[in-house]
């Protein structure tokens, strides 16, 4: 069974950073393409960032773009999000998943609040 | 940017009743569309993709059909469990994915 799992969610105050973590099991993670999704309150769903199974190509989001680092550890099954100078239109649920064209299996997310 | 319009906003539904979803791109994104439906409190779940291809588990009361700018998710019968919000998603201008603002399917 594909299991997607984030962690890393909290709080943190304007300018600051966080690190979102996402452990995968049941497949093959090296052989997949994966993606942050995040969700603001109440509102819809927003894609972040994109990197290859390799980790060799990397897209981003204009939104947050210089600010996120996505990455991956194939040999820990991990996938990352390092979030910088976070703002308070960051504030929202980070989901990783899995796929290059469309989501096919998503995580239960993550939370992330931006205040002071 | 693709930007991906949903209507109605909300939906009112008896149980029994067909649904028409309606999504509409700000440019022609081919087939290049998947739908997703999403539960309070949980996760998207992929419904279709490819326009028309459910994905592995989807019952077959939901189908998904057009092609260009204009596409539709009807689901046949709704079924309590058919109550959540769908979003449409287009990845034609791969990989700058974007999603429509949702409809919500509520019960009548």
């Amino acid at each position: 069974e594909v299991q997607l799992v984030e962690s890393g969610g909290g709080l943190v105050q304007p300018g600051g950073s966080l690190r979102l973590s996402c452990a995968a099991s049941g497949f093959t993670f090296s052989s997949y393409e994966m993606n942050w999704v995040r969700q603001a309150p109440g509102k819809g769903l927003e894609w972040v960032s994109f990197i290859t199974n390799s980790g060799s190509t990397i897209y981003y989001a204009d939104s947050v773009k210089g600010r996120f680092t996505i990455s991956r550890d194939n040999a820990k099954n991990s996938l990352y999000l390092q979030m910088n100078s976070l703002r308070a239109e960051d504030t929202a649920v980070y989901y990783c998943a899995r796929g290059r064209y469309y989501f096919y299996y998503w995580g239960q997310g993550t939370l992330v609040t931006v205040s002071s | 940017e693709i930007v991906m319009t949903q209507s109605p906003a909300t939906l009112s539904v008896s149980p029994g009743e067909r649904a028409t979803l309606s999504c509409r791109a700000s440019q022609s994104v081919s087939t290049n569309l998947a739908w997703y439906q999403q539960k309070p409190g949980q996760a998207p779940r992929l419904l279709i993709y490819g326009a028309s291809t459910r994905a592995t588990g989807i019952p077959a009361r939901f189908s998904g059909s057009g092609s260009g700018t204009e596409f539709s998710l009807t689901i046949s019968s709704l079924q309590s469990e058919d109550f959540a919000v769908y979003y449409c998603q287009q990845h034609n201008d791969w990989p700058q994915f974007t999603f429509g603002p949702g409809t919500k399917v509520d019960i009548k």
